[in-house]
């Protein structure tokens, strides 16, 4: 069970606008940004989000990233059929020293 | 151009010692805060954060795996060097390695911009 909680898995269908959360503690989310990778099926994961809510260059603004305390999203609007892919959060821990992903969250377009 | 390439044995027995090796270029691990960090991720499962080298040779491992993982870097060839003893069938996974940049806050957790493919590491006997 990974110390970032994500929901395993989200659907929406085309167009529309979904959210995925990830959900820490004070000594990682609470503390420390968090980041956001896209992992396409059979490929390396891809920064999509870094410092809560900044956008790599070349990442369309439909992906937006927010945090609250503890907790941090990822929305995803005007949604698309290439949007299907595993989304995982990530942030610095500082009992555990180290990065500590999120358990991943499957995103289907219906 | 940035790019990673990871590259190692395809396949290694229970008990032995896994070397994989991250060759990149289009930047330097010498930089000021640059760092370099090794991530596992077994078949349909999430990603692992396994260690990561600092530009002045900090290390930081996971506390599950600390015991049996070692990391280093070759800045000359542009290598990092990751080290996993007394593999185990539970190891299988694709191994990747990816670029972390400058971080600028004490408070930014740091993120991986680049990756490279992977390498799939099967631990059978």
């Amino acid at each position: 069970q990974s110390v970032l909680a994500q929901p395993p898995s989200a659907s929406g269908t085309p167009g529309q606008r979904v959210t995925i959360s990830c959900s820490g503690s004070s000594f990682n989310i609470g503390g420390y940004t968090v980041n956001w990778y896209q992992q396409l099926p059979g490929t390396a994961p891809k920064l999509l989000i870094y410092s809560d809510n900044q956008r790599p260059s070349g990442v369309p603004d439909r992906f937006s990233g927010s945090k609250s305390g503890t907790s941090a999203s990822l929305a995803i609007s005007g949604l698309q059929s290439q949007d299907e892919a595993e989304y995982y959060c990530a942030a610095w821990d500082d009992t555990l020293h180290g990065v500590i992903f999120g358990g991943g969250t499957k995103l289907t377009v219906l | 151009q940035v790019t990673l390439r990871e590259s190692g044995p395809a396949l290694v027995k229970p008990t032995q010692t896994l070397t994989l090796t991250c060759t990149f270029s289009g930047f330097s691990i010498s930089a000021t805060g640059m760092s370099v960090g090794w991530i596992r991720q077994p078949p349909g499962k999430a990603l692992e954060w396994l260690a990561l080298i600092d530009w002045d040779d900090d290390k930081y491992f996971s506390t599950s795996l600390k015991t049996r993982l070692s990391i280093s870097k070759d800045t000359s060839k542009n290598q990092v060097v990751l080290t996993m003893t007394n593999m185990d069938p539970v190891d299988t996974a694709t191994y990747f390695c990816a670029r972390r940049p400058p971080r600028i806050l004490m408070t930014d957790s740091g993120y991986f911009d680049l990756w490279g493919q992977g390498t799939l590491v099967t631990v059978s006997s």
